[in-house]
């Protein structure tokens, strides 16, 4: 089967840098997505990561090592609207998604 | 313009009817899918189509049934309903349900079930 482990909740203060943490097992490996997901909205597409090393879009970066099968999602410049659930996401040949339980991100003044 | 919408944004019923939800996307994807999000907000995969044609059934209850009349709809039928299937329902659509693209969600069907 496959399964994702992220902390559970982080709270950090504007203007910070925070890292949410995903370790996975999966037999085969077809790429780790982030997603945010605000509350009473819908999750939204934030990164995908298929090989291993960083992309960046804009304040947010996402991590992948597969070797470690571990992947981070950094949030720069931390904003109060950053406060949200944060998933990583294992993809699948039809384009499942198995989501982690995902991390409750709470941004402070 | 929405994407992918998704109607009614809000449903409460009794244990034991019958209701459905309906999906549309404007993206011109061909897969769309069924997830559900539960009160700890575990997102778990129901059903995902890939024009029209079933592709994916993660071990829902037979009291649920997807119907996709046409590639931009994915609607789903509940019957019986019972007080665990209260949750959010989120319909989503991706281009082609390769691995690697990205999924639209919808803003969410809240059920809740008395």
């Amino acid at each position: 089967g496959q399964s994702l482990e992220q902390p559970s909740e982080v709270t950090a203060v504007e203007g910070a840098i925070v890292q949410i943490n995903c370790t996975y097992q999966t037999s085969g490996f077809y790429g780790l997505s982030w997603y945010q997901q605000h509350d009473g909205g819908a999750p939204t597409f934030l990164s995908y990561n298929a090989l291993d090393g960083l992309e960046e879009t804009g304040r947010f970066s996402s991590f992948l090592s597969r070797s470690d099968s571990y992947g981070y999602l950094l949030l720069q410049e931390l904003q109060m609207k950053d406060s949200a659930s944060y998933f990583c996401a294992l993809g699948n040949q039809g384009g499942k998604l198995i989501f982690g339980q995902g991390t409750e991100l709470s941004v402070k003044p | 313009d929405t994407a992918v919408s998704q109607t009614p944004k809000y449903l409460v019923t009794q244990m034991g009817n019958d209701k459905s939800i309906k999906c549309e996307q404007n993206l011109g994807h061909d897969t769309m899918y069924w997830y559900k999000q539960d009160s700890k907000k575990f997102l778990k995969i129901m059903f995902s189509y890939n024009n029209k044609e079933l592709i994916i059934n993660e071990t829902v209850p037979n009291r649920f049934s997807p119907k996709s009349p046409d590639k931009a709809h994915l609607n789903l039928h509940i019957n019986s309903l019972e007080l665990g299937d209260s949750a959010v329902y989120f319909c989503a659509s991706s281009q082609d349900g390769s691995p690697n693209t990205e999924a639209f969600f919808g803003q969410g069907t809240r059920l809740t079930v008395v």
